[in-house]
């Protein structure tokens, strides 16, 4: 069965430090990987995606990841925080089979408090 | 944690029928709960949200009056595709949010339409 594992609700960094959210996932095929934000009582956003290809993946606002297939991990990072940056953020694999499209399975999500 | 319980998991259903899907918080009271769709190359996206007590405010290019949404309750609300069509085929999610800012997610439903 796939899954989906953040480590840690709860990620507070000072502004301008590293942000690093780790996101670790089961699968038994080739997955998609994708990180959602969601800020206060507003839906979820696509930072970023990694299907194929390049396993460093750039996406808006400054965030990228990087896909390791040894590690089975898909860790979120910025070189440097904002206080904008603070929100919720889930990881989220997917699955293809041939032509057809897996469900989509969240982790539990990471909130992330920005400090000034 | 926060439990949300979305059901059912897999329909089936033939093609000029309604469906409804239930998504229900089980252990919180969700003021706002959000419906998604899923699309091949779009990953997901934002259907309507919902808050209790209030009509749903849906996302651009969203039929109201094919995807009924209703949140009567602060644990329950309902997602009805009305009419459905093989074009409907596809996973529903919804996510339950009690106001902290969190928002929890349920397991989603396979939706196909013969």
């Amino acid at each position: 069965a796939q899954s989906v594992t953040q480590l840690g609700s709860h990620v507070s960094v000072s502004e301008g430090a590293l942000v690093l959210l780790r996101c670790n996932y089961s699968s038994s095929v080739p997955p998609y990987l994708f990180w959602y934000v969601q800020y206060p009582n507003q839906g979820l956003q696509l930072l970023l995606k990694y299907t194929t290809g390049a396993t460093l993946v750039k996406g808006i606002n400054g965030f990228e990841a990087e896909f390791k297939k040894s590690e089975t991990s898909f860790h979120l990072t910025k070189p440097s925080a904002h206080m904008s940056d603070a929100a919720e953020y889930f990881c989220a694999v997917r699955h293809s089979y041939g032509g057809s499209q897996g469900n989509l399975i969240f982790g539990k999500g990471t909130k992330l408090s920005v400090k000034p | 944690g926060a439990v949300v319980s979305q059901h059912p998991s897999r329909v089936i259903c033939k093609s000029g029928t309604s469906v409804k899907i239930e998504c229900r918080s089980l252990d919180f009271q969700a003021t706002t709960m959000f419906w998604y769709r899923q699309f091949p190359k779009q990953s997901l996206m934002l259907m309507a949200t919902s808050n209790e007590g209030s009509k749903a405010t849906y996302e651009q290019g969203v039929e109201k009056d094919k995807f009924l949404i209703n949140h009567a309750s602060l644990t329950l609300s309902t997602l009805t595709v009305t009419s459905a069509h093989p074009e409907d085929s596809s996973f529903y999610i919804c996510s339950a949010s009690a106001g902290t800012g969190r928002a929890f997610f349920g397991q989603g439903t396979r939706l196909t339409v013969v």
